[in-house]
């Protein structure tokens, strides 16, 4: 198996809603990754976990809060959005220090904030 | 700050034809260096990656790099176009060097057009 998964794949809220993209792999990577895509722009970072931890988070607001409850699984919840938010939520995963690490990247979450 | 510059935000070519997208990092260190594509409504798939071992590097798909240190330049070439080369091709630069290589920076892409 070597997917990221990710769900819904489209999500339409509102300003004041309150949601949760998930992301899942079972390749035994210990980094995960939230990576943010607007449209006709490049993926740029937002948070990286390695072993369950966050370890890096790119200034992203706190309207984006990052949770990883185990090795497998990635949160990112959502709370009192902008429209300018709407965009392509990407997920990757990788194994740390493996000579040939590759980062595989979900098909993500297309994100309509009203 | 290590980073990534593409050059022409689009590219056509005809079927058969060579394809060149450019990519010139700006960095004192020869950073780790990526190519991804991303094919409409997707995720990001990596064609290639320089890790300062050899500096032609051959990916996916028939494509190849070529990390040039005196140029600053690591351009991507396929010999012949095929239709289903038609995507997005973002250059990208790992600032982590023996650690995590998933934290990426990526330039803004470059839209491959393929012509029958």
């Amino acid at each position: 198996d070597t997917e990221v998964t990710q769900t819904p794949k489209h999500l339409v809220m509102g300003m004041t809603n309150k949601k949760s993209l998930k992301c899942e792999q079972h390749m035994g990577h210990r980094a995960m990754y939230w990576y943010k895509q607007k449209a006709k722009k490049p993926p740029e970072l937002m948070f990286v976990y390695s072993y369950e931890k966050l370890s890096i988070n790119e200034s992203v607001p706190s309207r984006f809060s990052p949770e990883c409850p185990n090795s497998s699984l990635l949160n990112l919840h959502l709370h009192a959005l902008q429209p300018e938010d709407s965009a392509l939520y990407l997920c990757a995963s990788s194994q740390p220090g493996q000579l040939d690490e590759k980062l595989f990247f979900g098909s993500g979450t297309q994100l309509s904030v009203l | 700050a290590q980073s990534v510059t593409q050059l022409g935000s689009h590219v056509s070519v005809s079927e058969g034809a060579l394809v060149l997208l450019r990519c010139n990092y700006s960095s004192s260190v020869p950073p780790y260096l990526f190519w991804y594509v991303q094919y409409p409504n997707q995720g990001l798939q990596l064609l290639l990656k320089y890790t300062s071992a050899a500096t032609l590097v051959k990916g996916i798909n028939g494509f190849e790099a070529e990390f040039k240190k005196s140029e600053t330049s690591f351009h991507l070439t396929k010999p012949s176009a095929h239709m289903s080369d038609a995507a997005e091709y973002f250059c990208a630069v790992s600032p982590d060097r023996g650690s995590t290589l998933g934290r990426l920076y990526f330039g803004r892409g470059t839209q491959l057009t393929v012509w029958p």
